[in-house]
């Protein structure tokens, strides 16, 4: 149980477009579904953390108005990259978390290549 | 604030050899604290939580102490083997806190057959 699922796993785009990444809890509810970004060899940082049905909460210096989320549903959020450019390559994971559970279920990481 | 601090890595053990990978903690009150697993090009995996003080998080010969007099909570296995050569992140999560994870910044171990 506690399965979560991103999509698309990779991803390469030009910069300037803007792309979306769906993250998805498939055998729970997730009331909170959280955005991580992880750089090569580094830890996680957490972006931002959305609960169903409301706005987002986003980290100091993560730009709402770049990253945008949206947790529509208990079982989907997406983080839509705007405007991409060549620093915004990296590797985003998501997170979700049931009603009341303490643990946070990992999806499997989307990597983004922005030429 | 709350942070957690980890041995740097990378760790280089040969097949069977015994494994430990520090981790200490910031925080205030009494954290859940977790350790996480990464396998190349995938997410993160739960590998052990505990939540109390005393408690010990065990999984697939992984085991950790959660230990408030020295704020740590070390990881250690017997006998590793090559399929334990991963990343592994150490994590707390603050009571009341929404259940936000601050992470160390990960120590990546490689076992040699």
């Amino acid at each position: 149980g506690a399965v979560v699922s991103q999509h698309p796993s990779r991803v390469i785009c030009k910069s300037g477009t803007s792309v979306k990444i769906e993250c998805r809890s498939l055998d729970f509810q997730a009331t909170t579904m959280f955005w991580y970004r992880q750089f090569p060899k580094q830890s996680l940082m957490l972006m931002a953390t959305s609960n169903e049905g409301s706005k987002a909460t986003y980290e100091q210096g993560v730009e709402k108005d770049k990253f945008l989320i949206n947790h529509a549903s208990l079982t989907l959020s997406t983080l839509t990259v705007t405007s991409a450019h060549p620093e915004d390559s990296s590797f985003y994971i998501c997170s979700a978390l049931g009603a009341g559970w303490e643990t946070q279920y990992f999806g499997p990481g989307t990597r983004l290549l922005v030429l | 604030g709350n942070s957690v601090t980890q041995m740097e890595g990378p760790v280089t053990l040969s097949e069977e050899a015994f494994l430990t990978i520090n981790c200490t903690y910031t925080a205030t009150g009494y954290p859940s604290l977790f350790w996480y697993v990464q396998y190349p090009g995938e997410g993160l995996q739960l590998l052990l939580k505990a939540t109390k003080a005393d408690d010990k998080g065990s999984n697939k010969g992984f085991e950790a102490t959660y230990r408030k007099e020295t704020t740590s909570f070390h990881l250690e296995k017997g006998s590793v083997q090559v399929s334990d050569s991963a990343v592994y992140f150490c994590a707390l999560s603050p009571r009341n806190a929404g259940n936000m994870l601050t992470f160390g910044g990960g120590t990546r171990l490689m076992v040699k057959p």
